[in-house]
């Protein structure tokens, strides 16, 4: 049973450039979130989806960052112009439907972005 | 959700039981405890949650106090692959999501 797939997992930007975060979820699973892990820190939740919905994005910077999940196919976590503050790694993790309290995330191994 | 509180760091010996505390005093009635623990450079994985009952698989046992405002993470016999940054996360029913803290380092010596 394949767990939460992430490519690539490593993404080399220059600056201004675009950075395009790809995430599978498990299968049978319809939730997915997106955190953030600077060098040293603990991760920080950014955004929860479900198909073609955005749950919440309360942790998601205000500018040049965005998600989806479509209908079909993996998630996306995009990131326009990137700075180097951008260099971080990015996890993404996945939970069937049901009471979110009571569902495990499982997570994928993370794509680490560097920004040069 | 509630803040949760782990030692930064401890030692635990090769093949014997590991006690991992944590406290989490301020817990509400419909929050649950649940572990973590990421090995360097991979993504977090998924140990084990309990709400009031105590919880055993096959990874790990959780202990919750009958006050809930403090648990324990038994590794019935740590190897060298347990040594990882473990995290206590309480999470409140129909929260989306988790909040890492700073974790505690566990480094299993042989």
């Amino acid at each position: 049973n394949a767990g939460v797939m992430q490519n690539p997992r490593h993404l080399v930007r220059r600056r201004g450039q675009e950075a395009r975060l790809r995430c599978s979820p498990m299968k049978g699973h319809s939730h997915v979130y997106w955190y953030r892990q600077l060098p040293e820190e603990g991760l920080k939740f950014m955004v929860y989806l479900q198909k073609e919905n955005i749950i919440d994005e309360s942790g998601m910077p205000k500018e040049r960052f965005s998600a989806e999940f479509p209908k079909e196919g993996p998630s996306i976590l995009r990131i326009q112009q990137v700075v180097r503050g951008d260099s971080a790694a990015y996890f993404c993790a996945s939970s069937p439907a049901g009471r979110q309290g009571n569902q495990p995330q499982h997570f994928g191994d993370g794509t680490r972005l560097s920004i040069l | 959700d509630a803040k949760t509180t782990q030692p930064p760091s401890m030692d635990c010996a090769e093949g014997r039981a590991a006690n991992l505390p944590c406290n989490h005093s301020t817990i509400s009635g419909n929050e649950y405890v649940y572990w973590y623990r990421q090995i360097h450079s991979q993504g977090p994985q998924y140990i084990i949650h309990g709400l009031k009952n105590n919880e055993t698989n096959e990874m790990a046992s959780l202990i919750i106090t009958e006050d809930r405002k403090s648990s324990t993470l038994i590794l019935p016999h740590a190897t060298l692959r347990d040594t990882a940054v473990y995290y206590c996360i309480v999470r409140v029913e129909g929260n989306n999501r988790l909040a890492f803290g700073k974790g505690n380092q566990v480094v299993v010596i042989p």
